[in-house]
């Protein structure tokens, strides 16, 4: 079972819409879990930790369930920049740091 | 700042050739990973150091995958008897610390295309 699971997609999305996504995790004590964003041909980039109590940036909303271990991403009013696939990545307990990434959601906002 | 650099950006190697990879990590971080990514996969973690010690190199997917850090600066991955499975854009990242919380930085990646 991969550490960490994701929908590919691809999501397209309206220009202005709101969508969501989530992941799932296997290894029940991890400790860190993040966000990346990575545009097509690009290096991964740090999007947002995730937090236990949830948290927003802007118009991105990150949640964590521990219970479930899913991680979710909420984008509200979509632009069309925002269009890029979004890797749900863990550090799994004992992982020395590593980072333990999904396939990644791919979004298309359309105009 | 300069951020992580890699080198070369792209390589086309005839299967059985050695190739190796170069990562400058960002001046002074400590700590540097090596990732594999396949087309349309998320990165694979390869190998970690941190300084000069290569703490974990269980990514690593057969023993012709080497790494070296020699000086706890830049560092190379090597390649030998490249395979076609081996094709895949190679990912630097470096961190300050070694900590858990600490972001980890990614340079642009080695894209590696094995004939």
């Amino acid at each position: 079972r991969k550490e960490v699971e994701q929908d590919p997609g691809p999501f397209n999305v309206p220009e202005g819409a709101t969508v969501a996504f989530n992941c799932t995790y296997s290894n029940s004590a991890s400790q860190s879990f993040f966000w990346y964003r990575q545009d097509c041909r690009k290096e991964p980039k740090l999007l947002m930790s995730v937090y236990s109590s949830g948290n927003e940036d802007g118009r991105f909303t990150a949640q964590l369930n521990r219970a479930s271990q899913y991680i979710s991403l909420l984008i509200r009013d979509s632009k069309l920049s925002d269009s890029a696939t979004y890797l749900c990545v863990v550090i799994p307990e004992g992982g020395n740091n590593r980072l333990a990434f999904g396939k990644g959601n791919q979004v298309v906002v359309i105009p | 700042g300069a951020g992580v650099s890699q080198s070369p950006r792209y390589k086309v190697a005839k299967r059985g050739q050695d190739v190796a990879l170069r990562c400058d990590p960002i001046s002074g971080h400590v700590s540097l990973f090596w990732y594999q990514q396949a087309l349309g996969q998320g990165p694979e973690f390869l190998t970690y150091f941190q300084n000069e010690a290569q703490l974990d190199k269980s990514g690593l997917p057969s023993d012709r995958f080497f790494a070296e850090r020699p000086e706890g600066s830049v560092s190379t991955l090597k390649i030998q008897r490249t395979q076609q499975e081996d094709s895949a854009v190679y990912l630097c990242a470096s961190s300050l610390g070694g900590s858990v919380q600490e972001t980890q930085y990614f340079g642009p990646g080695t894209r590696l295309l094995v004939l």
